[in-house]
């Protein structure tokens, strides 16, 4: 089970806007870690969609857009097209143990 | 464009040893910058972080695994590797390597990505 907790899938239709959620605790986003997301499209390798919270990678639209708020963080999808359809993984650092770069379990996006 | 090619085997016996490269072109592996990681993913499965090295040597290992994990890098080959030791059927996965910039507080991300190699753990 993943330190920081994701919803095991979400979906919208074409169009709309939908969020995906990741949740941490005091030894990761909440002690003031970045949060970084990664897409990965099926049979591909994770690619870096937002990172330090809120920040885009060239290339990312701008229907992609992040946010942080105590323990938590959100994903955020608008205009959803059906290419949009992937694997999102959030991402952080935990200062528990020894430390450790961890990941969220994954959210499911299916566009409907 | 900064790209990472995995390389090794990809069938191997429970209790041997794990042994992968991943290559960088495009860039230096050794930039202060950054870091160059290890990532696993278990088919149908979530990503796990293994390890982390700088060009200068020094590592970082999930401490579920740094009992069996050793990161090396070659600067003169602009290569850095990956050991795991005493596999088993639950260390079949997909392994990617990647750079790791934005280090500086902890907050490295993983940008970008090799395309993966899948191993193999079978008798």
């Amino acid at each position: 089970q993943s330190v920081l907790t994701q919803p095991p899938s979400v979906s919208g239709a074409p169009g709309q806007r939908v969020t995906i959620s990741c949740t941490g605790s005091s030894s990761n986003i909440g002690a003031g870690y970045h949060i970084h997301w990664y897409q990965q499209l099926p049979g591909t390798a994770p690619k870096l969609l937002i990172y330090g919270n809120n920040n885009r990678p060239s290339g990312v639209p701008g229907r992609f857009s992040g946010s942080k708020s105590g323990t938590s963080a959100s994903l955020a999808i608008t205009g959803l097209q059906a290419e949009d359809e992937a694997d999102y993984y959030c991402q952080s650092f935990d200062n528990s143990l020894s430390g450790l770069w961890l990941f969220g379990g994954g959210t499911k996006l299916t566009v409907l | 464009q900064l790209q990472l090619q995995e390389s090794g085997p990809g069938l191997l016996k429970p209790s041997e040893t794990l042994s992968l490269t991943c290559t960088v072109s495009g860039g230096s592996i050794s930039s202060r910058n950054y870091y160059w990681g290890w990532i696993r993913q278990p088919p149908g499965k979530g990503l796990e972080w293994i390890g982390k090295i700088h060009y200068s040597g020094s590592t970082y290992y999930n401490p579920s695994l740094k009992s069996r994990v050793t990161i090396s890098v070659d600067t003169s080959k602009n290569q850095f590797s990956l050991n795991l030791r005493s596999m088993t059927a639950a260390d079949t996965a997909v392994y990617y390597c990647a750079r790791l910039p934005g280090c500086s507080g902890g907050s490295c991300r993983f940008d970008p990505w090799g395309q993966g190699i899948l191993v193999t753990i079978s008798s």
